[in-house]
């Protein structure tokens, strides 16, 4: 099984400010296919957990463009380049490159 | 707009089975993998199992014995069976499209006598 570790755990940022945070896995995410199956999903308050970003970097339909991803391997990073009050909750990263599917422990954002 | 819609009990007893069934709308059940995901404080976000429209499936290991999940593409419904449940089954139970681009609202599952 694929472990992702997330860091930090939570973190404070100031409207305007930008954030990032880090996913790191026990095994590579590159499958034999060339693609890399690495996912960012924001969870507000209340809500389901919601897709931001695919295939490390490939921004879901709608999400804005202050949030991008990058990384390789085992590696990977959600950067928002002006953090807004919408953008509250928690943050995961999961990975589809081997069964069991797996989700990081997540980042909490406050403002 | 694809929705995906849940129902099922809220309180399951111990050693019964938790039974929930998501409904598809606004697309086609077909040419996807749906998956069951659920939630907790202590495990965070669990991958349960998943179904492709043809019926094949897959499941976490640390549930597999105890996991069903089927579908019916006539009603555009599929649905999980966990049986066996106790404290531990207790979280917030979600059902997804892979991958995990639409979910549902999730399901508030109490495993209590």
């Amino acid at each position: 099984e694929i472990v992702l570790t997330q860091t930090p755990l939570s973190l404070s940022v100031t409207p305007g400010q930008p954030a990032s945070m880090s996913c790191k896995a026990t095994h590579s995410l590159l499958d034999s296919d060339g693609k890399t199956y690495a996912y960012w999903y924001l969870q507000k308050p209340g809500q389901s957990p919601q897709l931001l970003i695919y295939e490390v970097s490939s921004r879901f339909s709608g999400v804005s463009d202050r949030f991008s991803g990058a990384g390789s391997g085992t590696d990977f990073t959600l950067k928002i380049s002006r953090v807004e009050a919408e953008d509250v909750g928690v943050y995961y990263c999961m990975q589809g490159v081997n069964h069991p599917i797996t989700f990081g422990q997540g980042t909490r954002l406050e403002i | 707009q694809v929705q995906l819609l849940q129902s099922g009990p809220g309180l399951v007893r111990p050693s019964e089975t938790l039974s929930l069934t998501c409904t598809v709308s606004g697309g086609s059940i077909s040419g996807y993998y749906w998956n069951w995901i659920r939630q907790s404080p202590v495990k965070g976000l669990e991958w349960i199992g998943y179904i492709y429209h043809t019926g094949s499936t897959n499941s976490n290991p640390s549930l597999k014995s105890r996991v069903t999940i089927s579908i019916d593409t006539s009603r555009n419904q599929f649905s999980l069976r966990l049986s066996s449940v106790t404290a531990a089954d207790t979280a917030v139970y979600y059902c997804a499209r892979d991958p995990m681009d639409v979910w549902g609202q999730g399901t508030t599952v109490t495993v209590s006598s």
